[in-house]
């Protein structure tokens, strides 16, 4: 069955203060892995999508990685603005059309002043 | 481009009311996706339309869920007679294609209360 894990459920940090969250998945084939931001009141934002092993991203202070059965999102230096949850989906290899997103339960971040 | 619209934006009905969920998707899109988001639950697929046609229903909690999409450019999730426990927030989500990888525009939700 396709899972997808993330911790730290929630995570605390200091302004300027850089971190990583995790994202942990089984899937029987990778399609493609998407971050996103979700805002309290909101839906998610897209942020990223990565395909296959070794792939970075970065937007602003943002970076994705991905490796065979993980990607992480580091945060470098962050702002309290960039509060939020975030959360990590995957999409798996099948036959046929599909492109099902299986979610993570996310982290909620908070960046404190 | 205006995004994906859901509407209502809240919606508190009493228990064994039916209940109407709108969205229209962003133009041009080919496939459209209704979630359930709750505190235990997190974020669950309850079933996605590609080209206007219903793929994968699996999600949907039982018969008293239905969703249609007459046209390319709305579609509904009706909860039929709605309880207490479907309280929740509803996504609508559209993508621009039926295969392959490709990322998916949330909408705003709609929370629903039923008391």
């Amino acid at each position: 069955e396709d899972q997808v894990t993330q911790s730290p459920e929630a995570l605390r940090l200091q302004e300027g203060e850089s971190s990583s969250l995790n994202c942990s998945y089984t899937v029987s084939g990778l399609r493609g892995l998407f971050w996103y931001r979700q805002d309290p009141g909101k839906g998610p934002e897209f942020l990223f999508t990565l395909y296959s092993a070794g792939e970075e991203k970065e937007k602003e202070r943002l970076k994705a990685t991905l490796t065979k059965k993980e990607s992480f999102l580091h945060i470098t230096a962050p702002k309290p603005e960039d509060s939020a949850t975030y959360l990590c989906a995957v999409q798996a290899m099948r036959g046929g059309a599909t492109n099902k997103l299986i979610f993570g339960t996310g982290t909620l971040l908070a960046v404190q002043p | 481009d205006a995004g994906v619209i859901q509407s209502p934006r809240h919606e508190v009905t009493e228990m064994g009311q039916e209940v109407t969920l709108r969205c229209k998707p962003i133009s041009g899109h080919n496939s459209l996706f209704w979630y359930r988001q709750t505190m235990m639950r997190g974020l669950e697929l309850l079933i996605y339309f590609n080209n206007n046609v219903p793929i994968d229903d699996s999600g949907m909690p039982e018969d008293r869920f239905s969703a249609k999409m007459p046209n390319a450019s709305f579609s509904t999730l009706k909860i039929q007679p709605s309880e207490p426990r479907d309280s929740a927030v509803y996504f609508c989500a559209s993508s621009p294609g039926t295969s392959g990888s490709h990322e998916q525009y949330f909408g705003p939700g709609t929370r629903l209360t039923v008391t």
